[in-house]
């Protein structure tokens, strides 16, 4: 696509729910990249791909994140058991490789609340 | 540990001034990059401009230009004859390593007529 698309924009939710976050990159990007970003704050990194693995999933904050990219293009993020403290607006990002210099092209992001 | 600071919680300017946005980073990583990135209301994350590490000269893309002092870490964004649309949140980030990105808080940009 034109774009990082990324679906729901908006995700109302309630405490303990699962949830399924999706990300459509830019055709032909092989890096993606996972953000959240809290009220105020600046976003955090969650998890990167390249290709179809993760390269590196540090900042995933508990096993209650999980994301999967399995055929190197759509990624979808899933929480389950959602807490309050999840709510937030959640970035995807997708570069043509790992490292890009010129800039990763982000999405409009999914707010989600847990109620 | 990589860290970027950015003390100004908000800004105020003048259509047509020009305004100089604050970042600090901390890395002993001798190779990485900086990035600025804008954020309207939309929430979409824009990228304006970026400065590598081994860059002799200042990054500068048409109203934007970064003032990188490599010795003191800083890497501040100016914004030059400011227009009513550069109102937004303003995000500096470093990338070092192979690809993640790790984000200041931010500094609000508000231009008035």
């Amino acid at each position: 696509g034109a774009g990082v698309s990324q679906t729901p924009s908006n995700k109302v939710t309630e405490k303990g729910k699962y949830v399924e976050l999706r990300c459509d990159p830019i055709s032909g990007h092989t890096a993606l990249y996972w953000y959240r970003q809290s009220l105020g704050q600046g976003p955090e990194f969650l998890i990167y791909f390249q290709g179809t693995g993760a390269a590196d999933d540090s900042g995933l904050p508990n096993d209650r994140f999980f994301a999967v990219r399995p055929e190197g293009s759509v990624s979808t993020l899933k929480i389950q058991r959602t807490e309050r403290g999840d709510s937030a607006v959640y970035l995807c990002a997708s570069s043509p490789v790992g490292g890009a210099s010129y800039g990763y092209t982000f999405g409009s992001g999914t707010r989600l609340t847990v109620v | 540990a990589q860290k970027i600071t950015q003390t100004q919680p908000g800004m105020f300017v003048q259509e047509k001034e020009a305004v100089t946005l604050d970042c600090t980073y901390d890395t002993s990583d001798p190779s990485y990059g900086l990035f600025w990135y804008k954020q309207p209301s939309s929430g979409e994350m824009i990228f304006l401009i970026y400065q590598g590490s081994y860059d002799q000269q200042n990054a500068t893309e048409g109203r934007y230009s970064l003032n990188f002092q490599k010795a003191r870490k800083s890497a501040n964004l100016v914004i030059s004859a400011s227009q009513l649309g550069d109102s937004a949140m303003y995000f500096c980030a470093m990338r070092t390593g192979y690809s993640t990105l790790t984000f200041g808080k931010g500094t609000m940009l508000l231009v008035s007529p």
